[in-house]
């Protein structure tokens, strides 16, 4: 089955700079790949995703990148605001088939320092 | 679009009580829900998937007659803790996809902390 590694699981930015989480996968069948935020004792919400025909997609200031070749995929956040601290989650599922399921990261918990 | 409710939100009972929890997508129809449980700093691990009309279906290691799993409607699932012990407290999040081909992002609902005295 697919297995899913997220790194870092800390990461610490100055405000107004970048941060950058990279994840792995194992199944080569996978095919769509989201990014979801989550916020303490909130539910995590889904901030952008990619599927495997797309190299990379940008909304604002989060963009992410897929290498289908290397299976790992990353999210980047430019321009960080405080309001971007939260722990993230990158998640991969195969589609079309008789049982979707999202595999999960270990998470990343992005601080910003302002 | 894509409303998910998720109630109760927070639940405290005694050891041996069973607790009922409901999934509910307000705006569109859900084929499939999902149950997954999260503790303190951990990752959403899934428990579970839920087909409209048929049997859940267990991730490994997930007790099917611990954890009740009902999708009667196209809108409402429901997840029962029976006999619930200390070690079963966690946040319990459900979410679901519209139905059609597949190719559609999970919403979630808003979890329920469940702790057991």
């Amino acid at each position: 089955g697919e297995n899913v590694e997220q790194h870092p699981s800390t990461l610490s930015v100055q405000e107004g700079d970048s941060a950058v989480i990279k994840c792995t996968y194992s199944d080569s069948a996978s095919n769509y790949f989201p990014w979801y935020k989550q916020e303490l004792g909130k539910r995590p919400q889904l901030i952008i995703d990619i599927r495997s025909n797309v190299g990379e997609k940008k909304d604002q200031r989060i963009a992410v990148t897929l290498n289908k070749t290397a299976k790992h995929f990353s999210l980047h956040i430019t321009e960080t605001q405080p309001e971007d601290s939260a722990v993230y989650f990158c998640a991969a599922i195969a589609l079309g088939w008789g049982a979707q399921k999202l595999v999960f990261g270990q998470g990343t918990r992005l601080t910003i320092n302002p | 679009g894509a409303v998910v409710s998720q109630h109760p939100s927070w639940v405290i009972c005694k050891s041996g009580t069973s607790v009922k929890i409901e999934c509910r997508s307000l705006d569109f129809q859900a084929t499939t829900m999902f149950w997954y449980r999260q503790f303190p700093k951990q990752s959403l691990m899934l428990m579970a998937t839920s087909n409209e009309g048929s049997k859940a279906t267990y991730e490994q290691g997930v007790e099917k007659d611990k954890f009740l799993i009902n999708h009667a409607s196209l809108t409402l699932s429901t997840l029962t803790v029976t006999s619930a012990h200390p070690e079963d407290s966690s946040f319990y999040i459900c979410s679901a996809t519209r139905g059609g081909s597949g190719d559609q992002p999970q919403h979630f609902g808003d979890g329920t902390r469940l702790s057991i005295l």
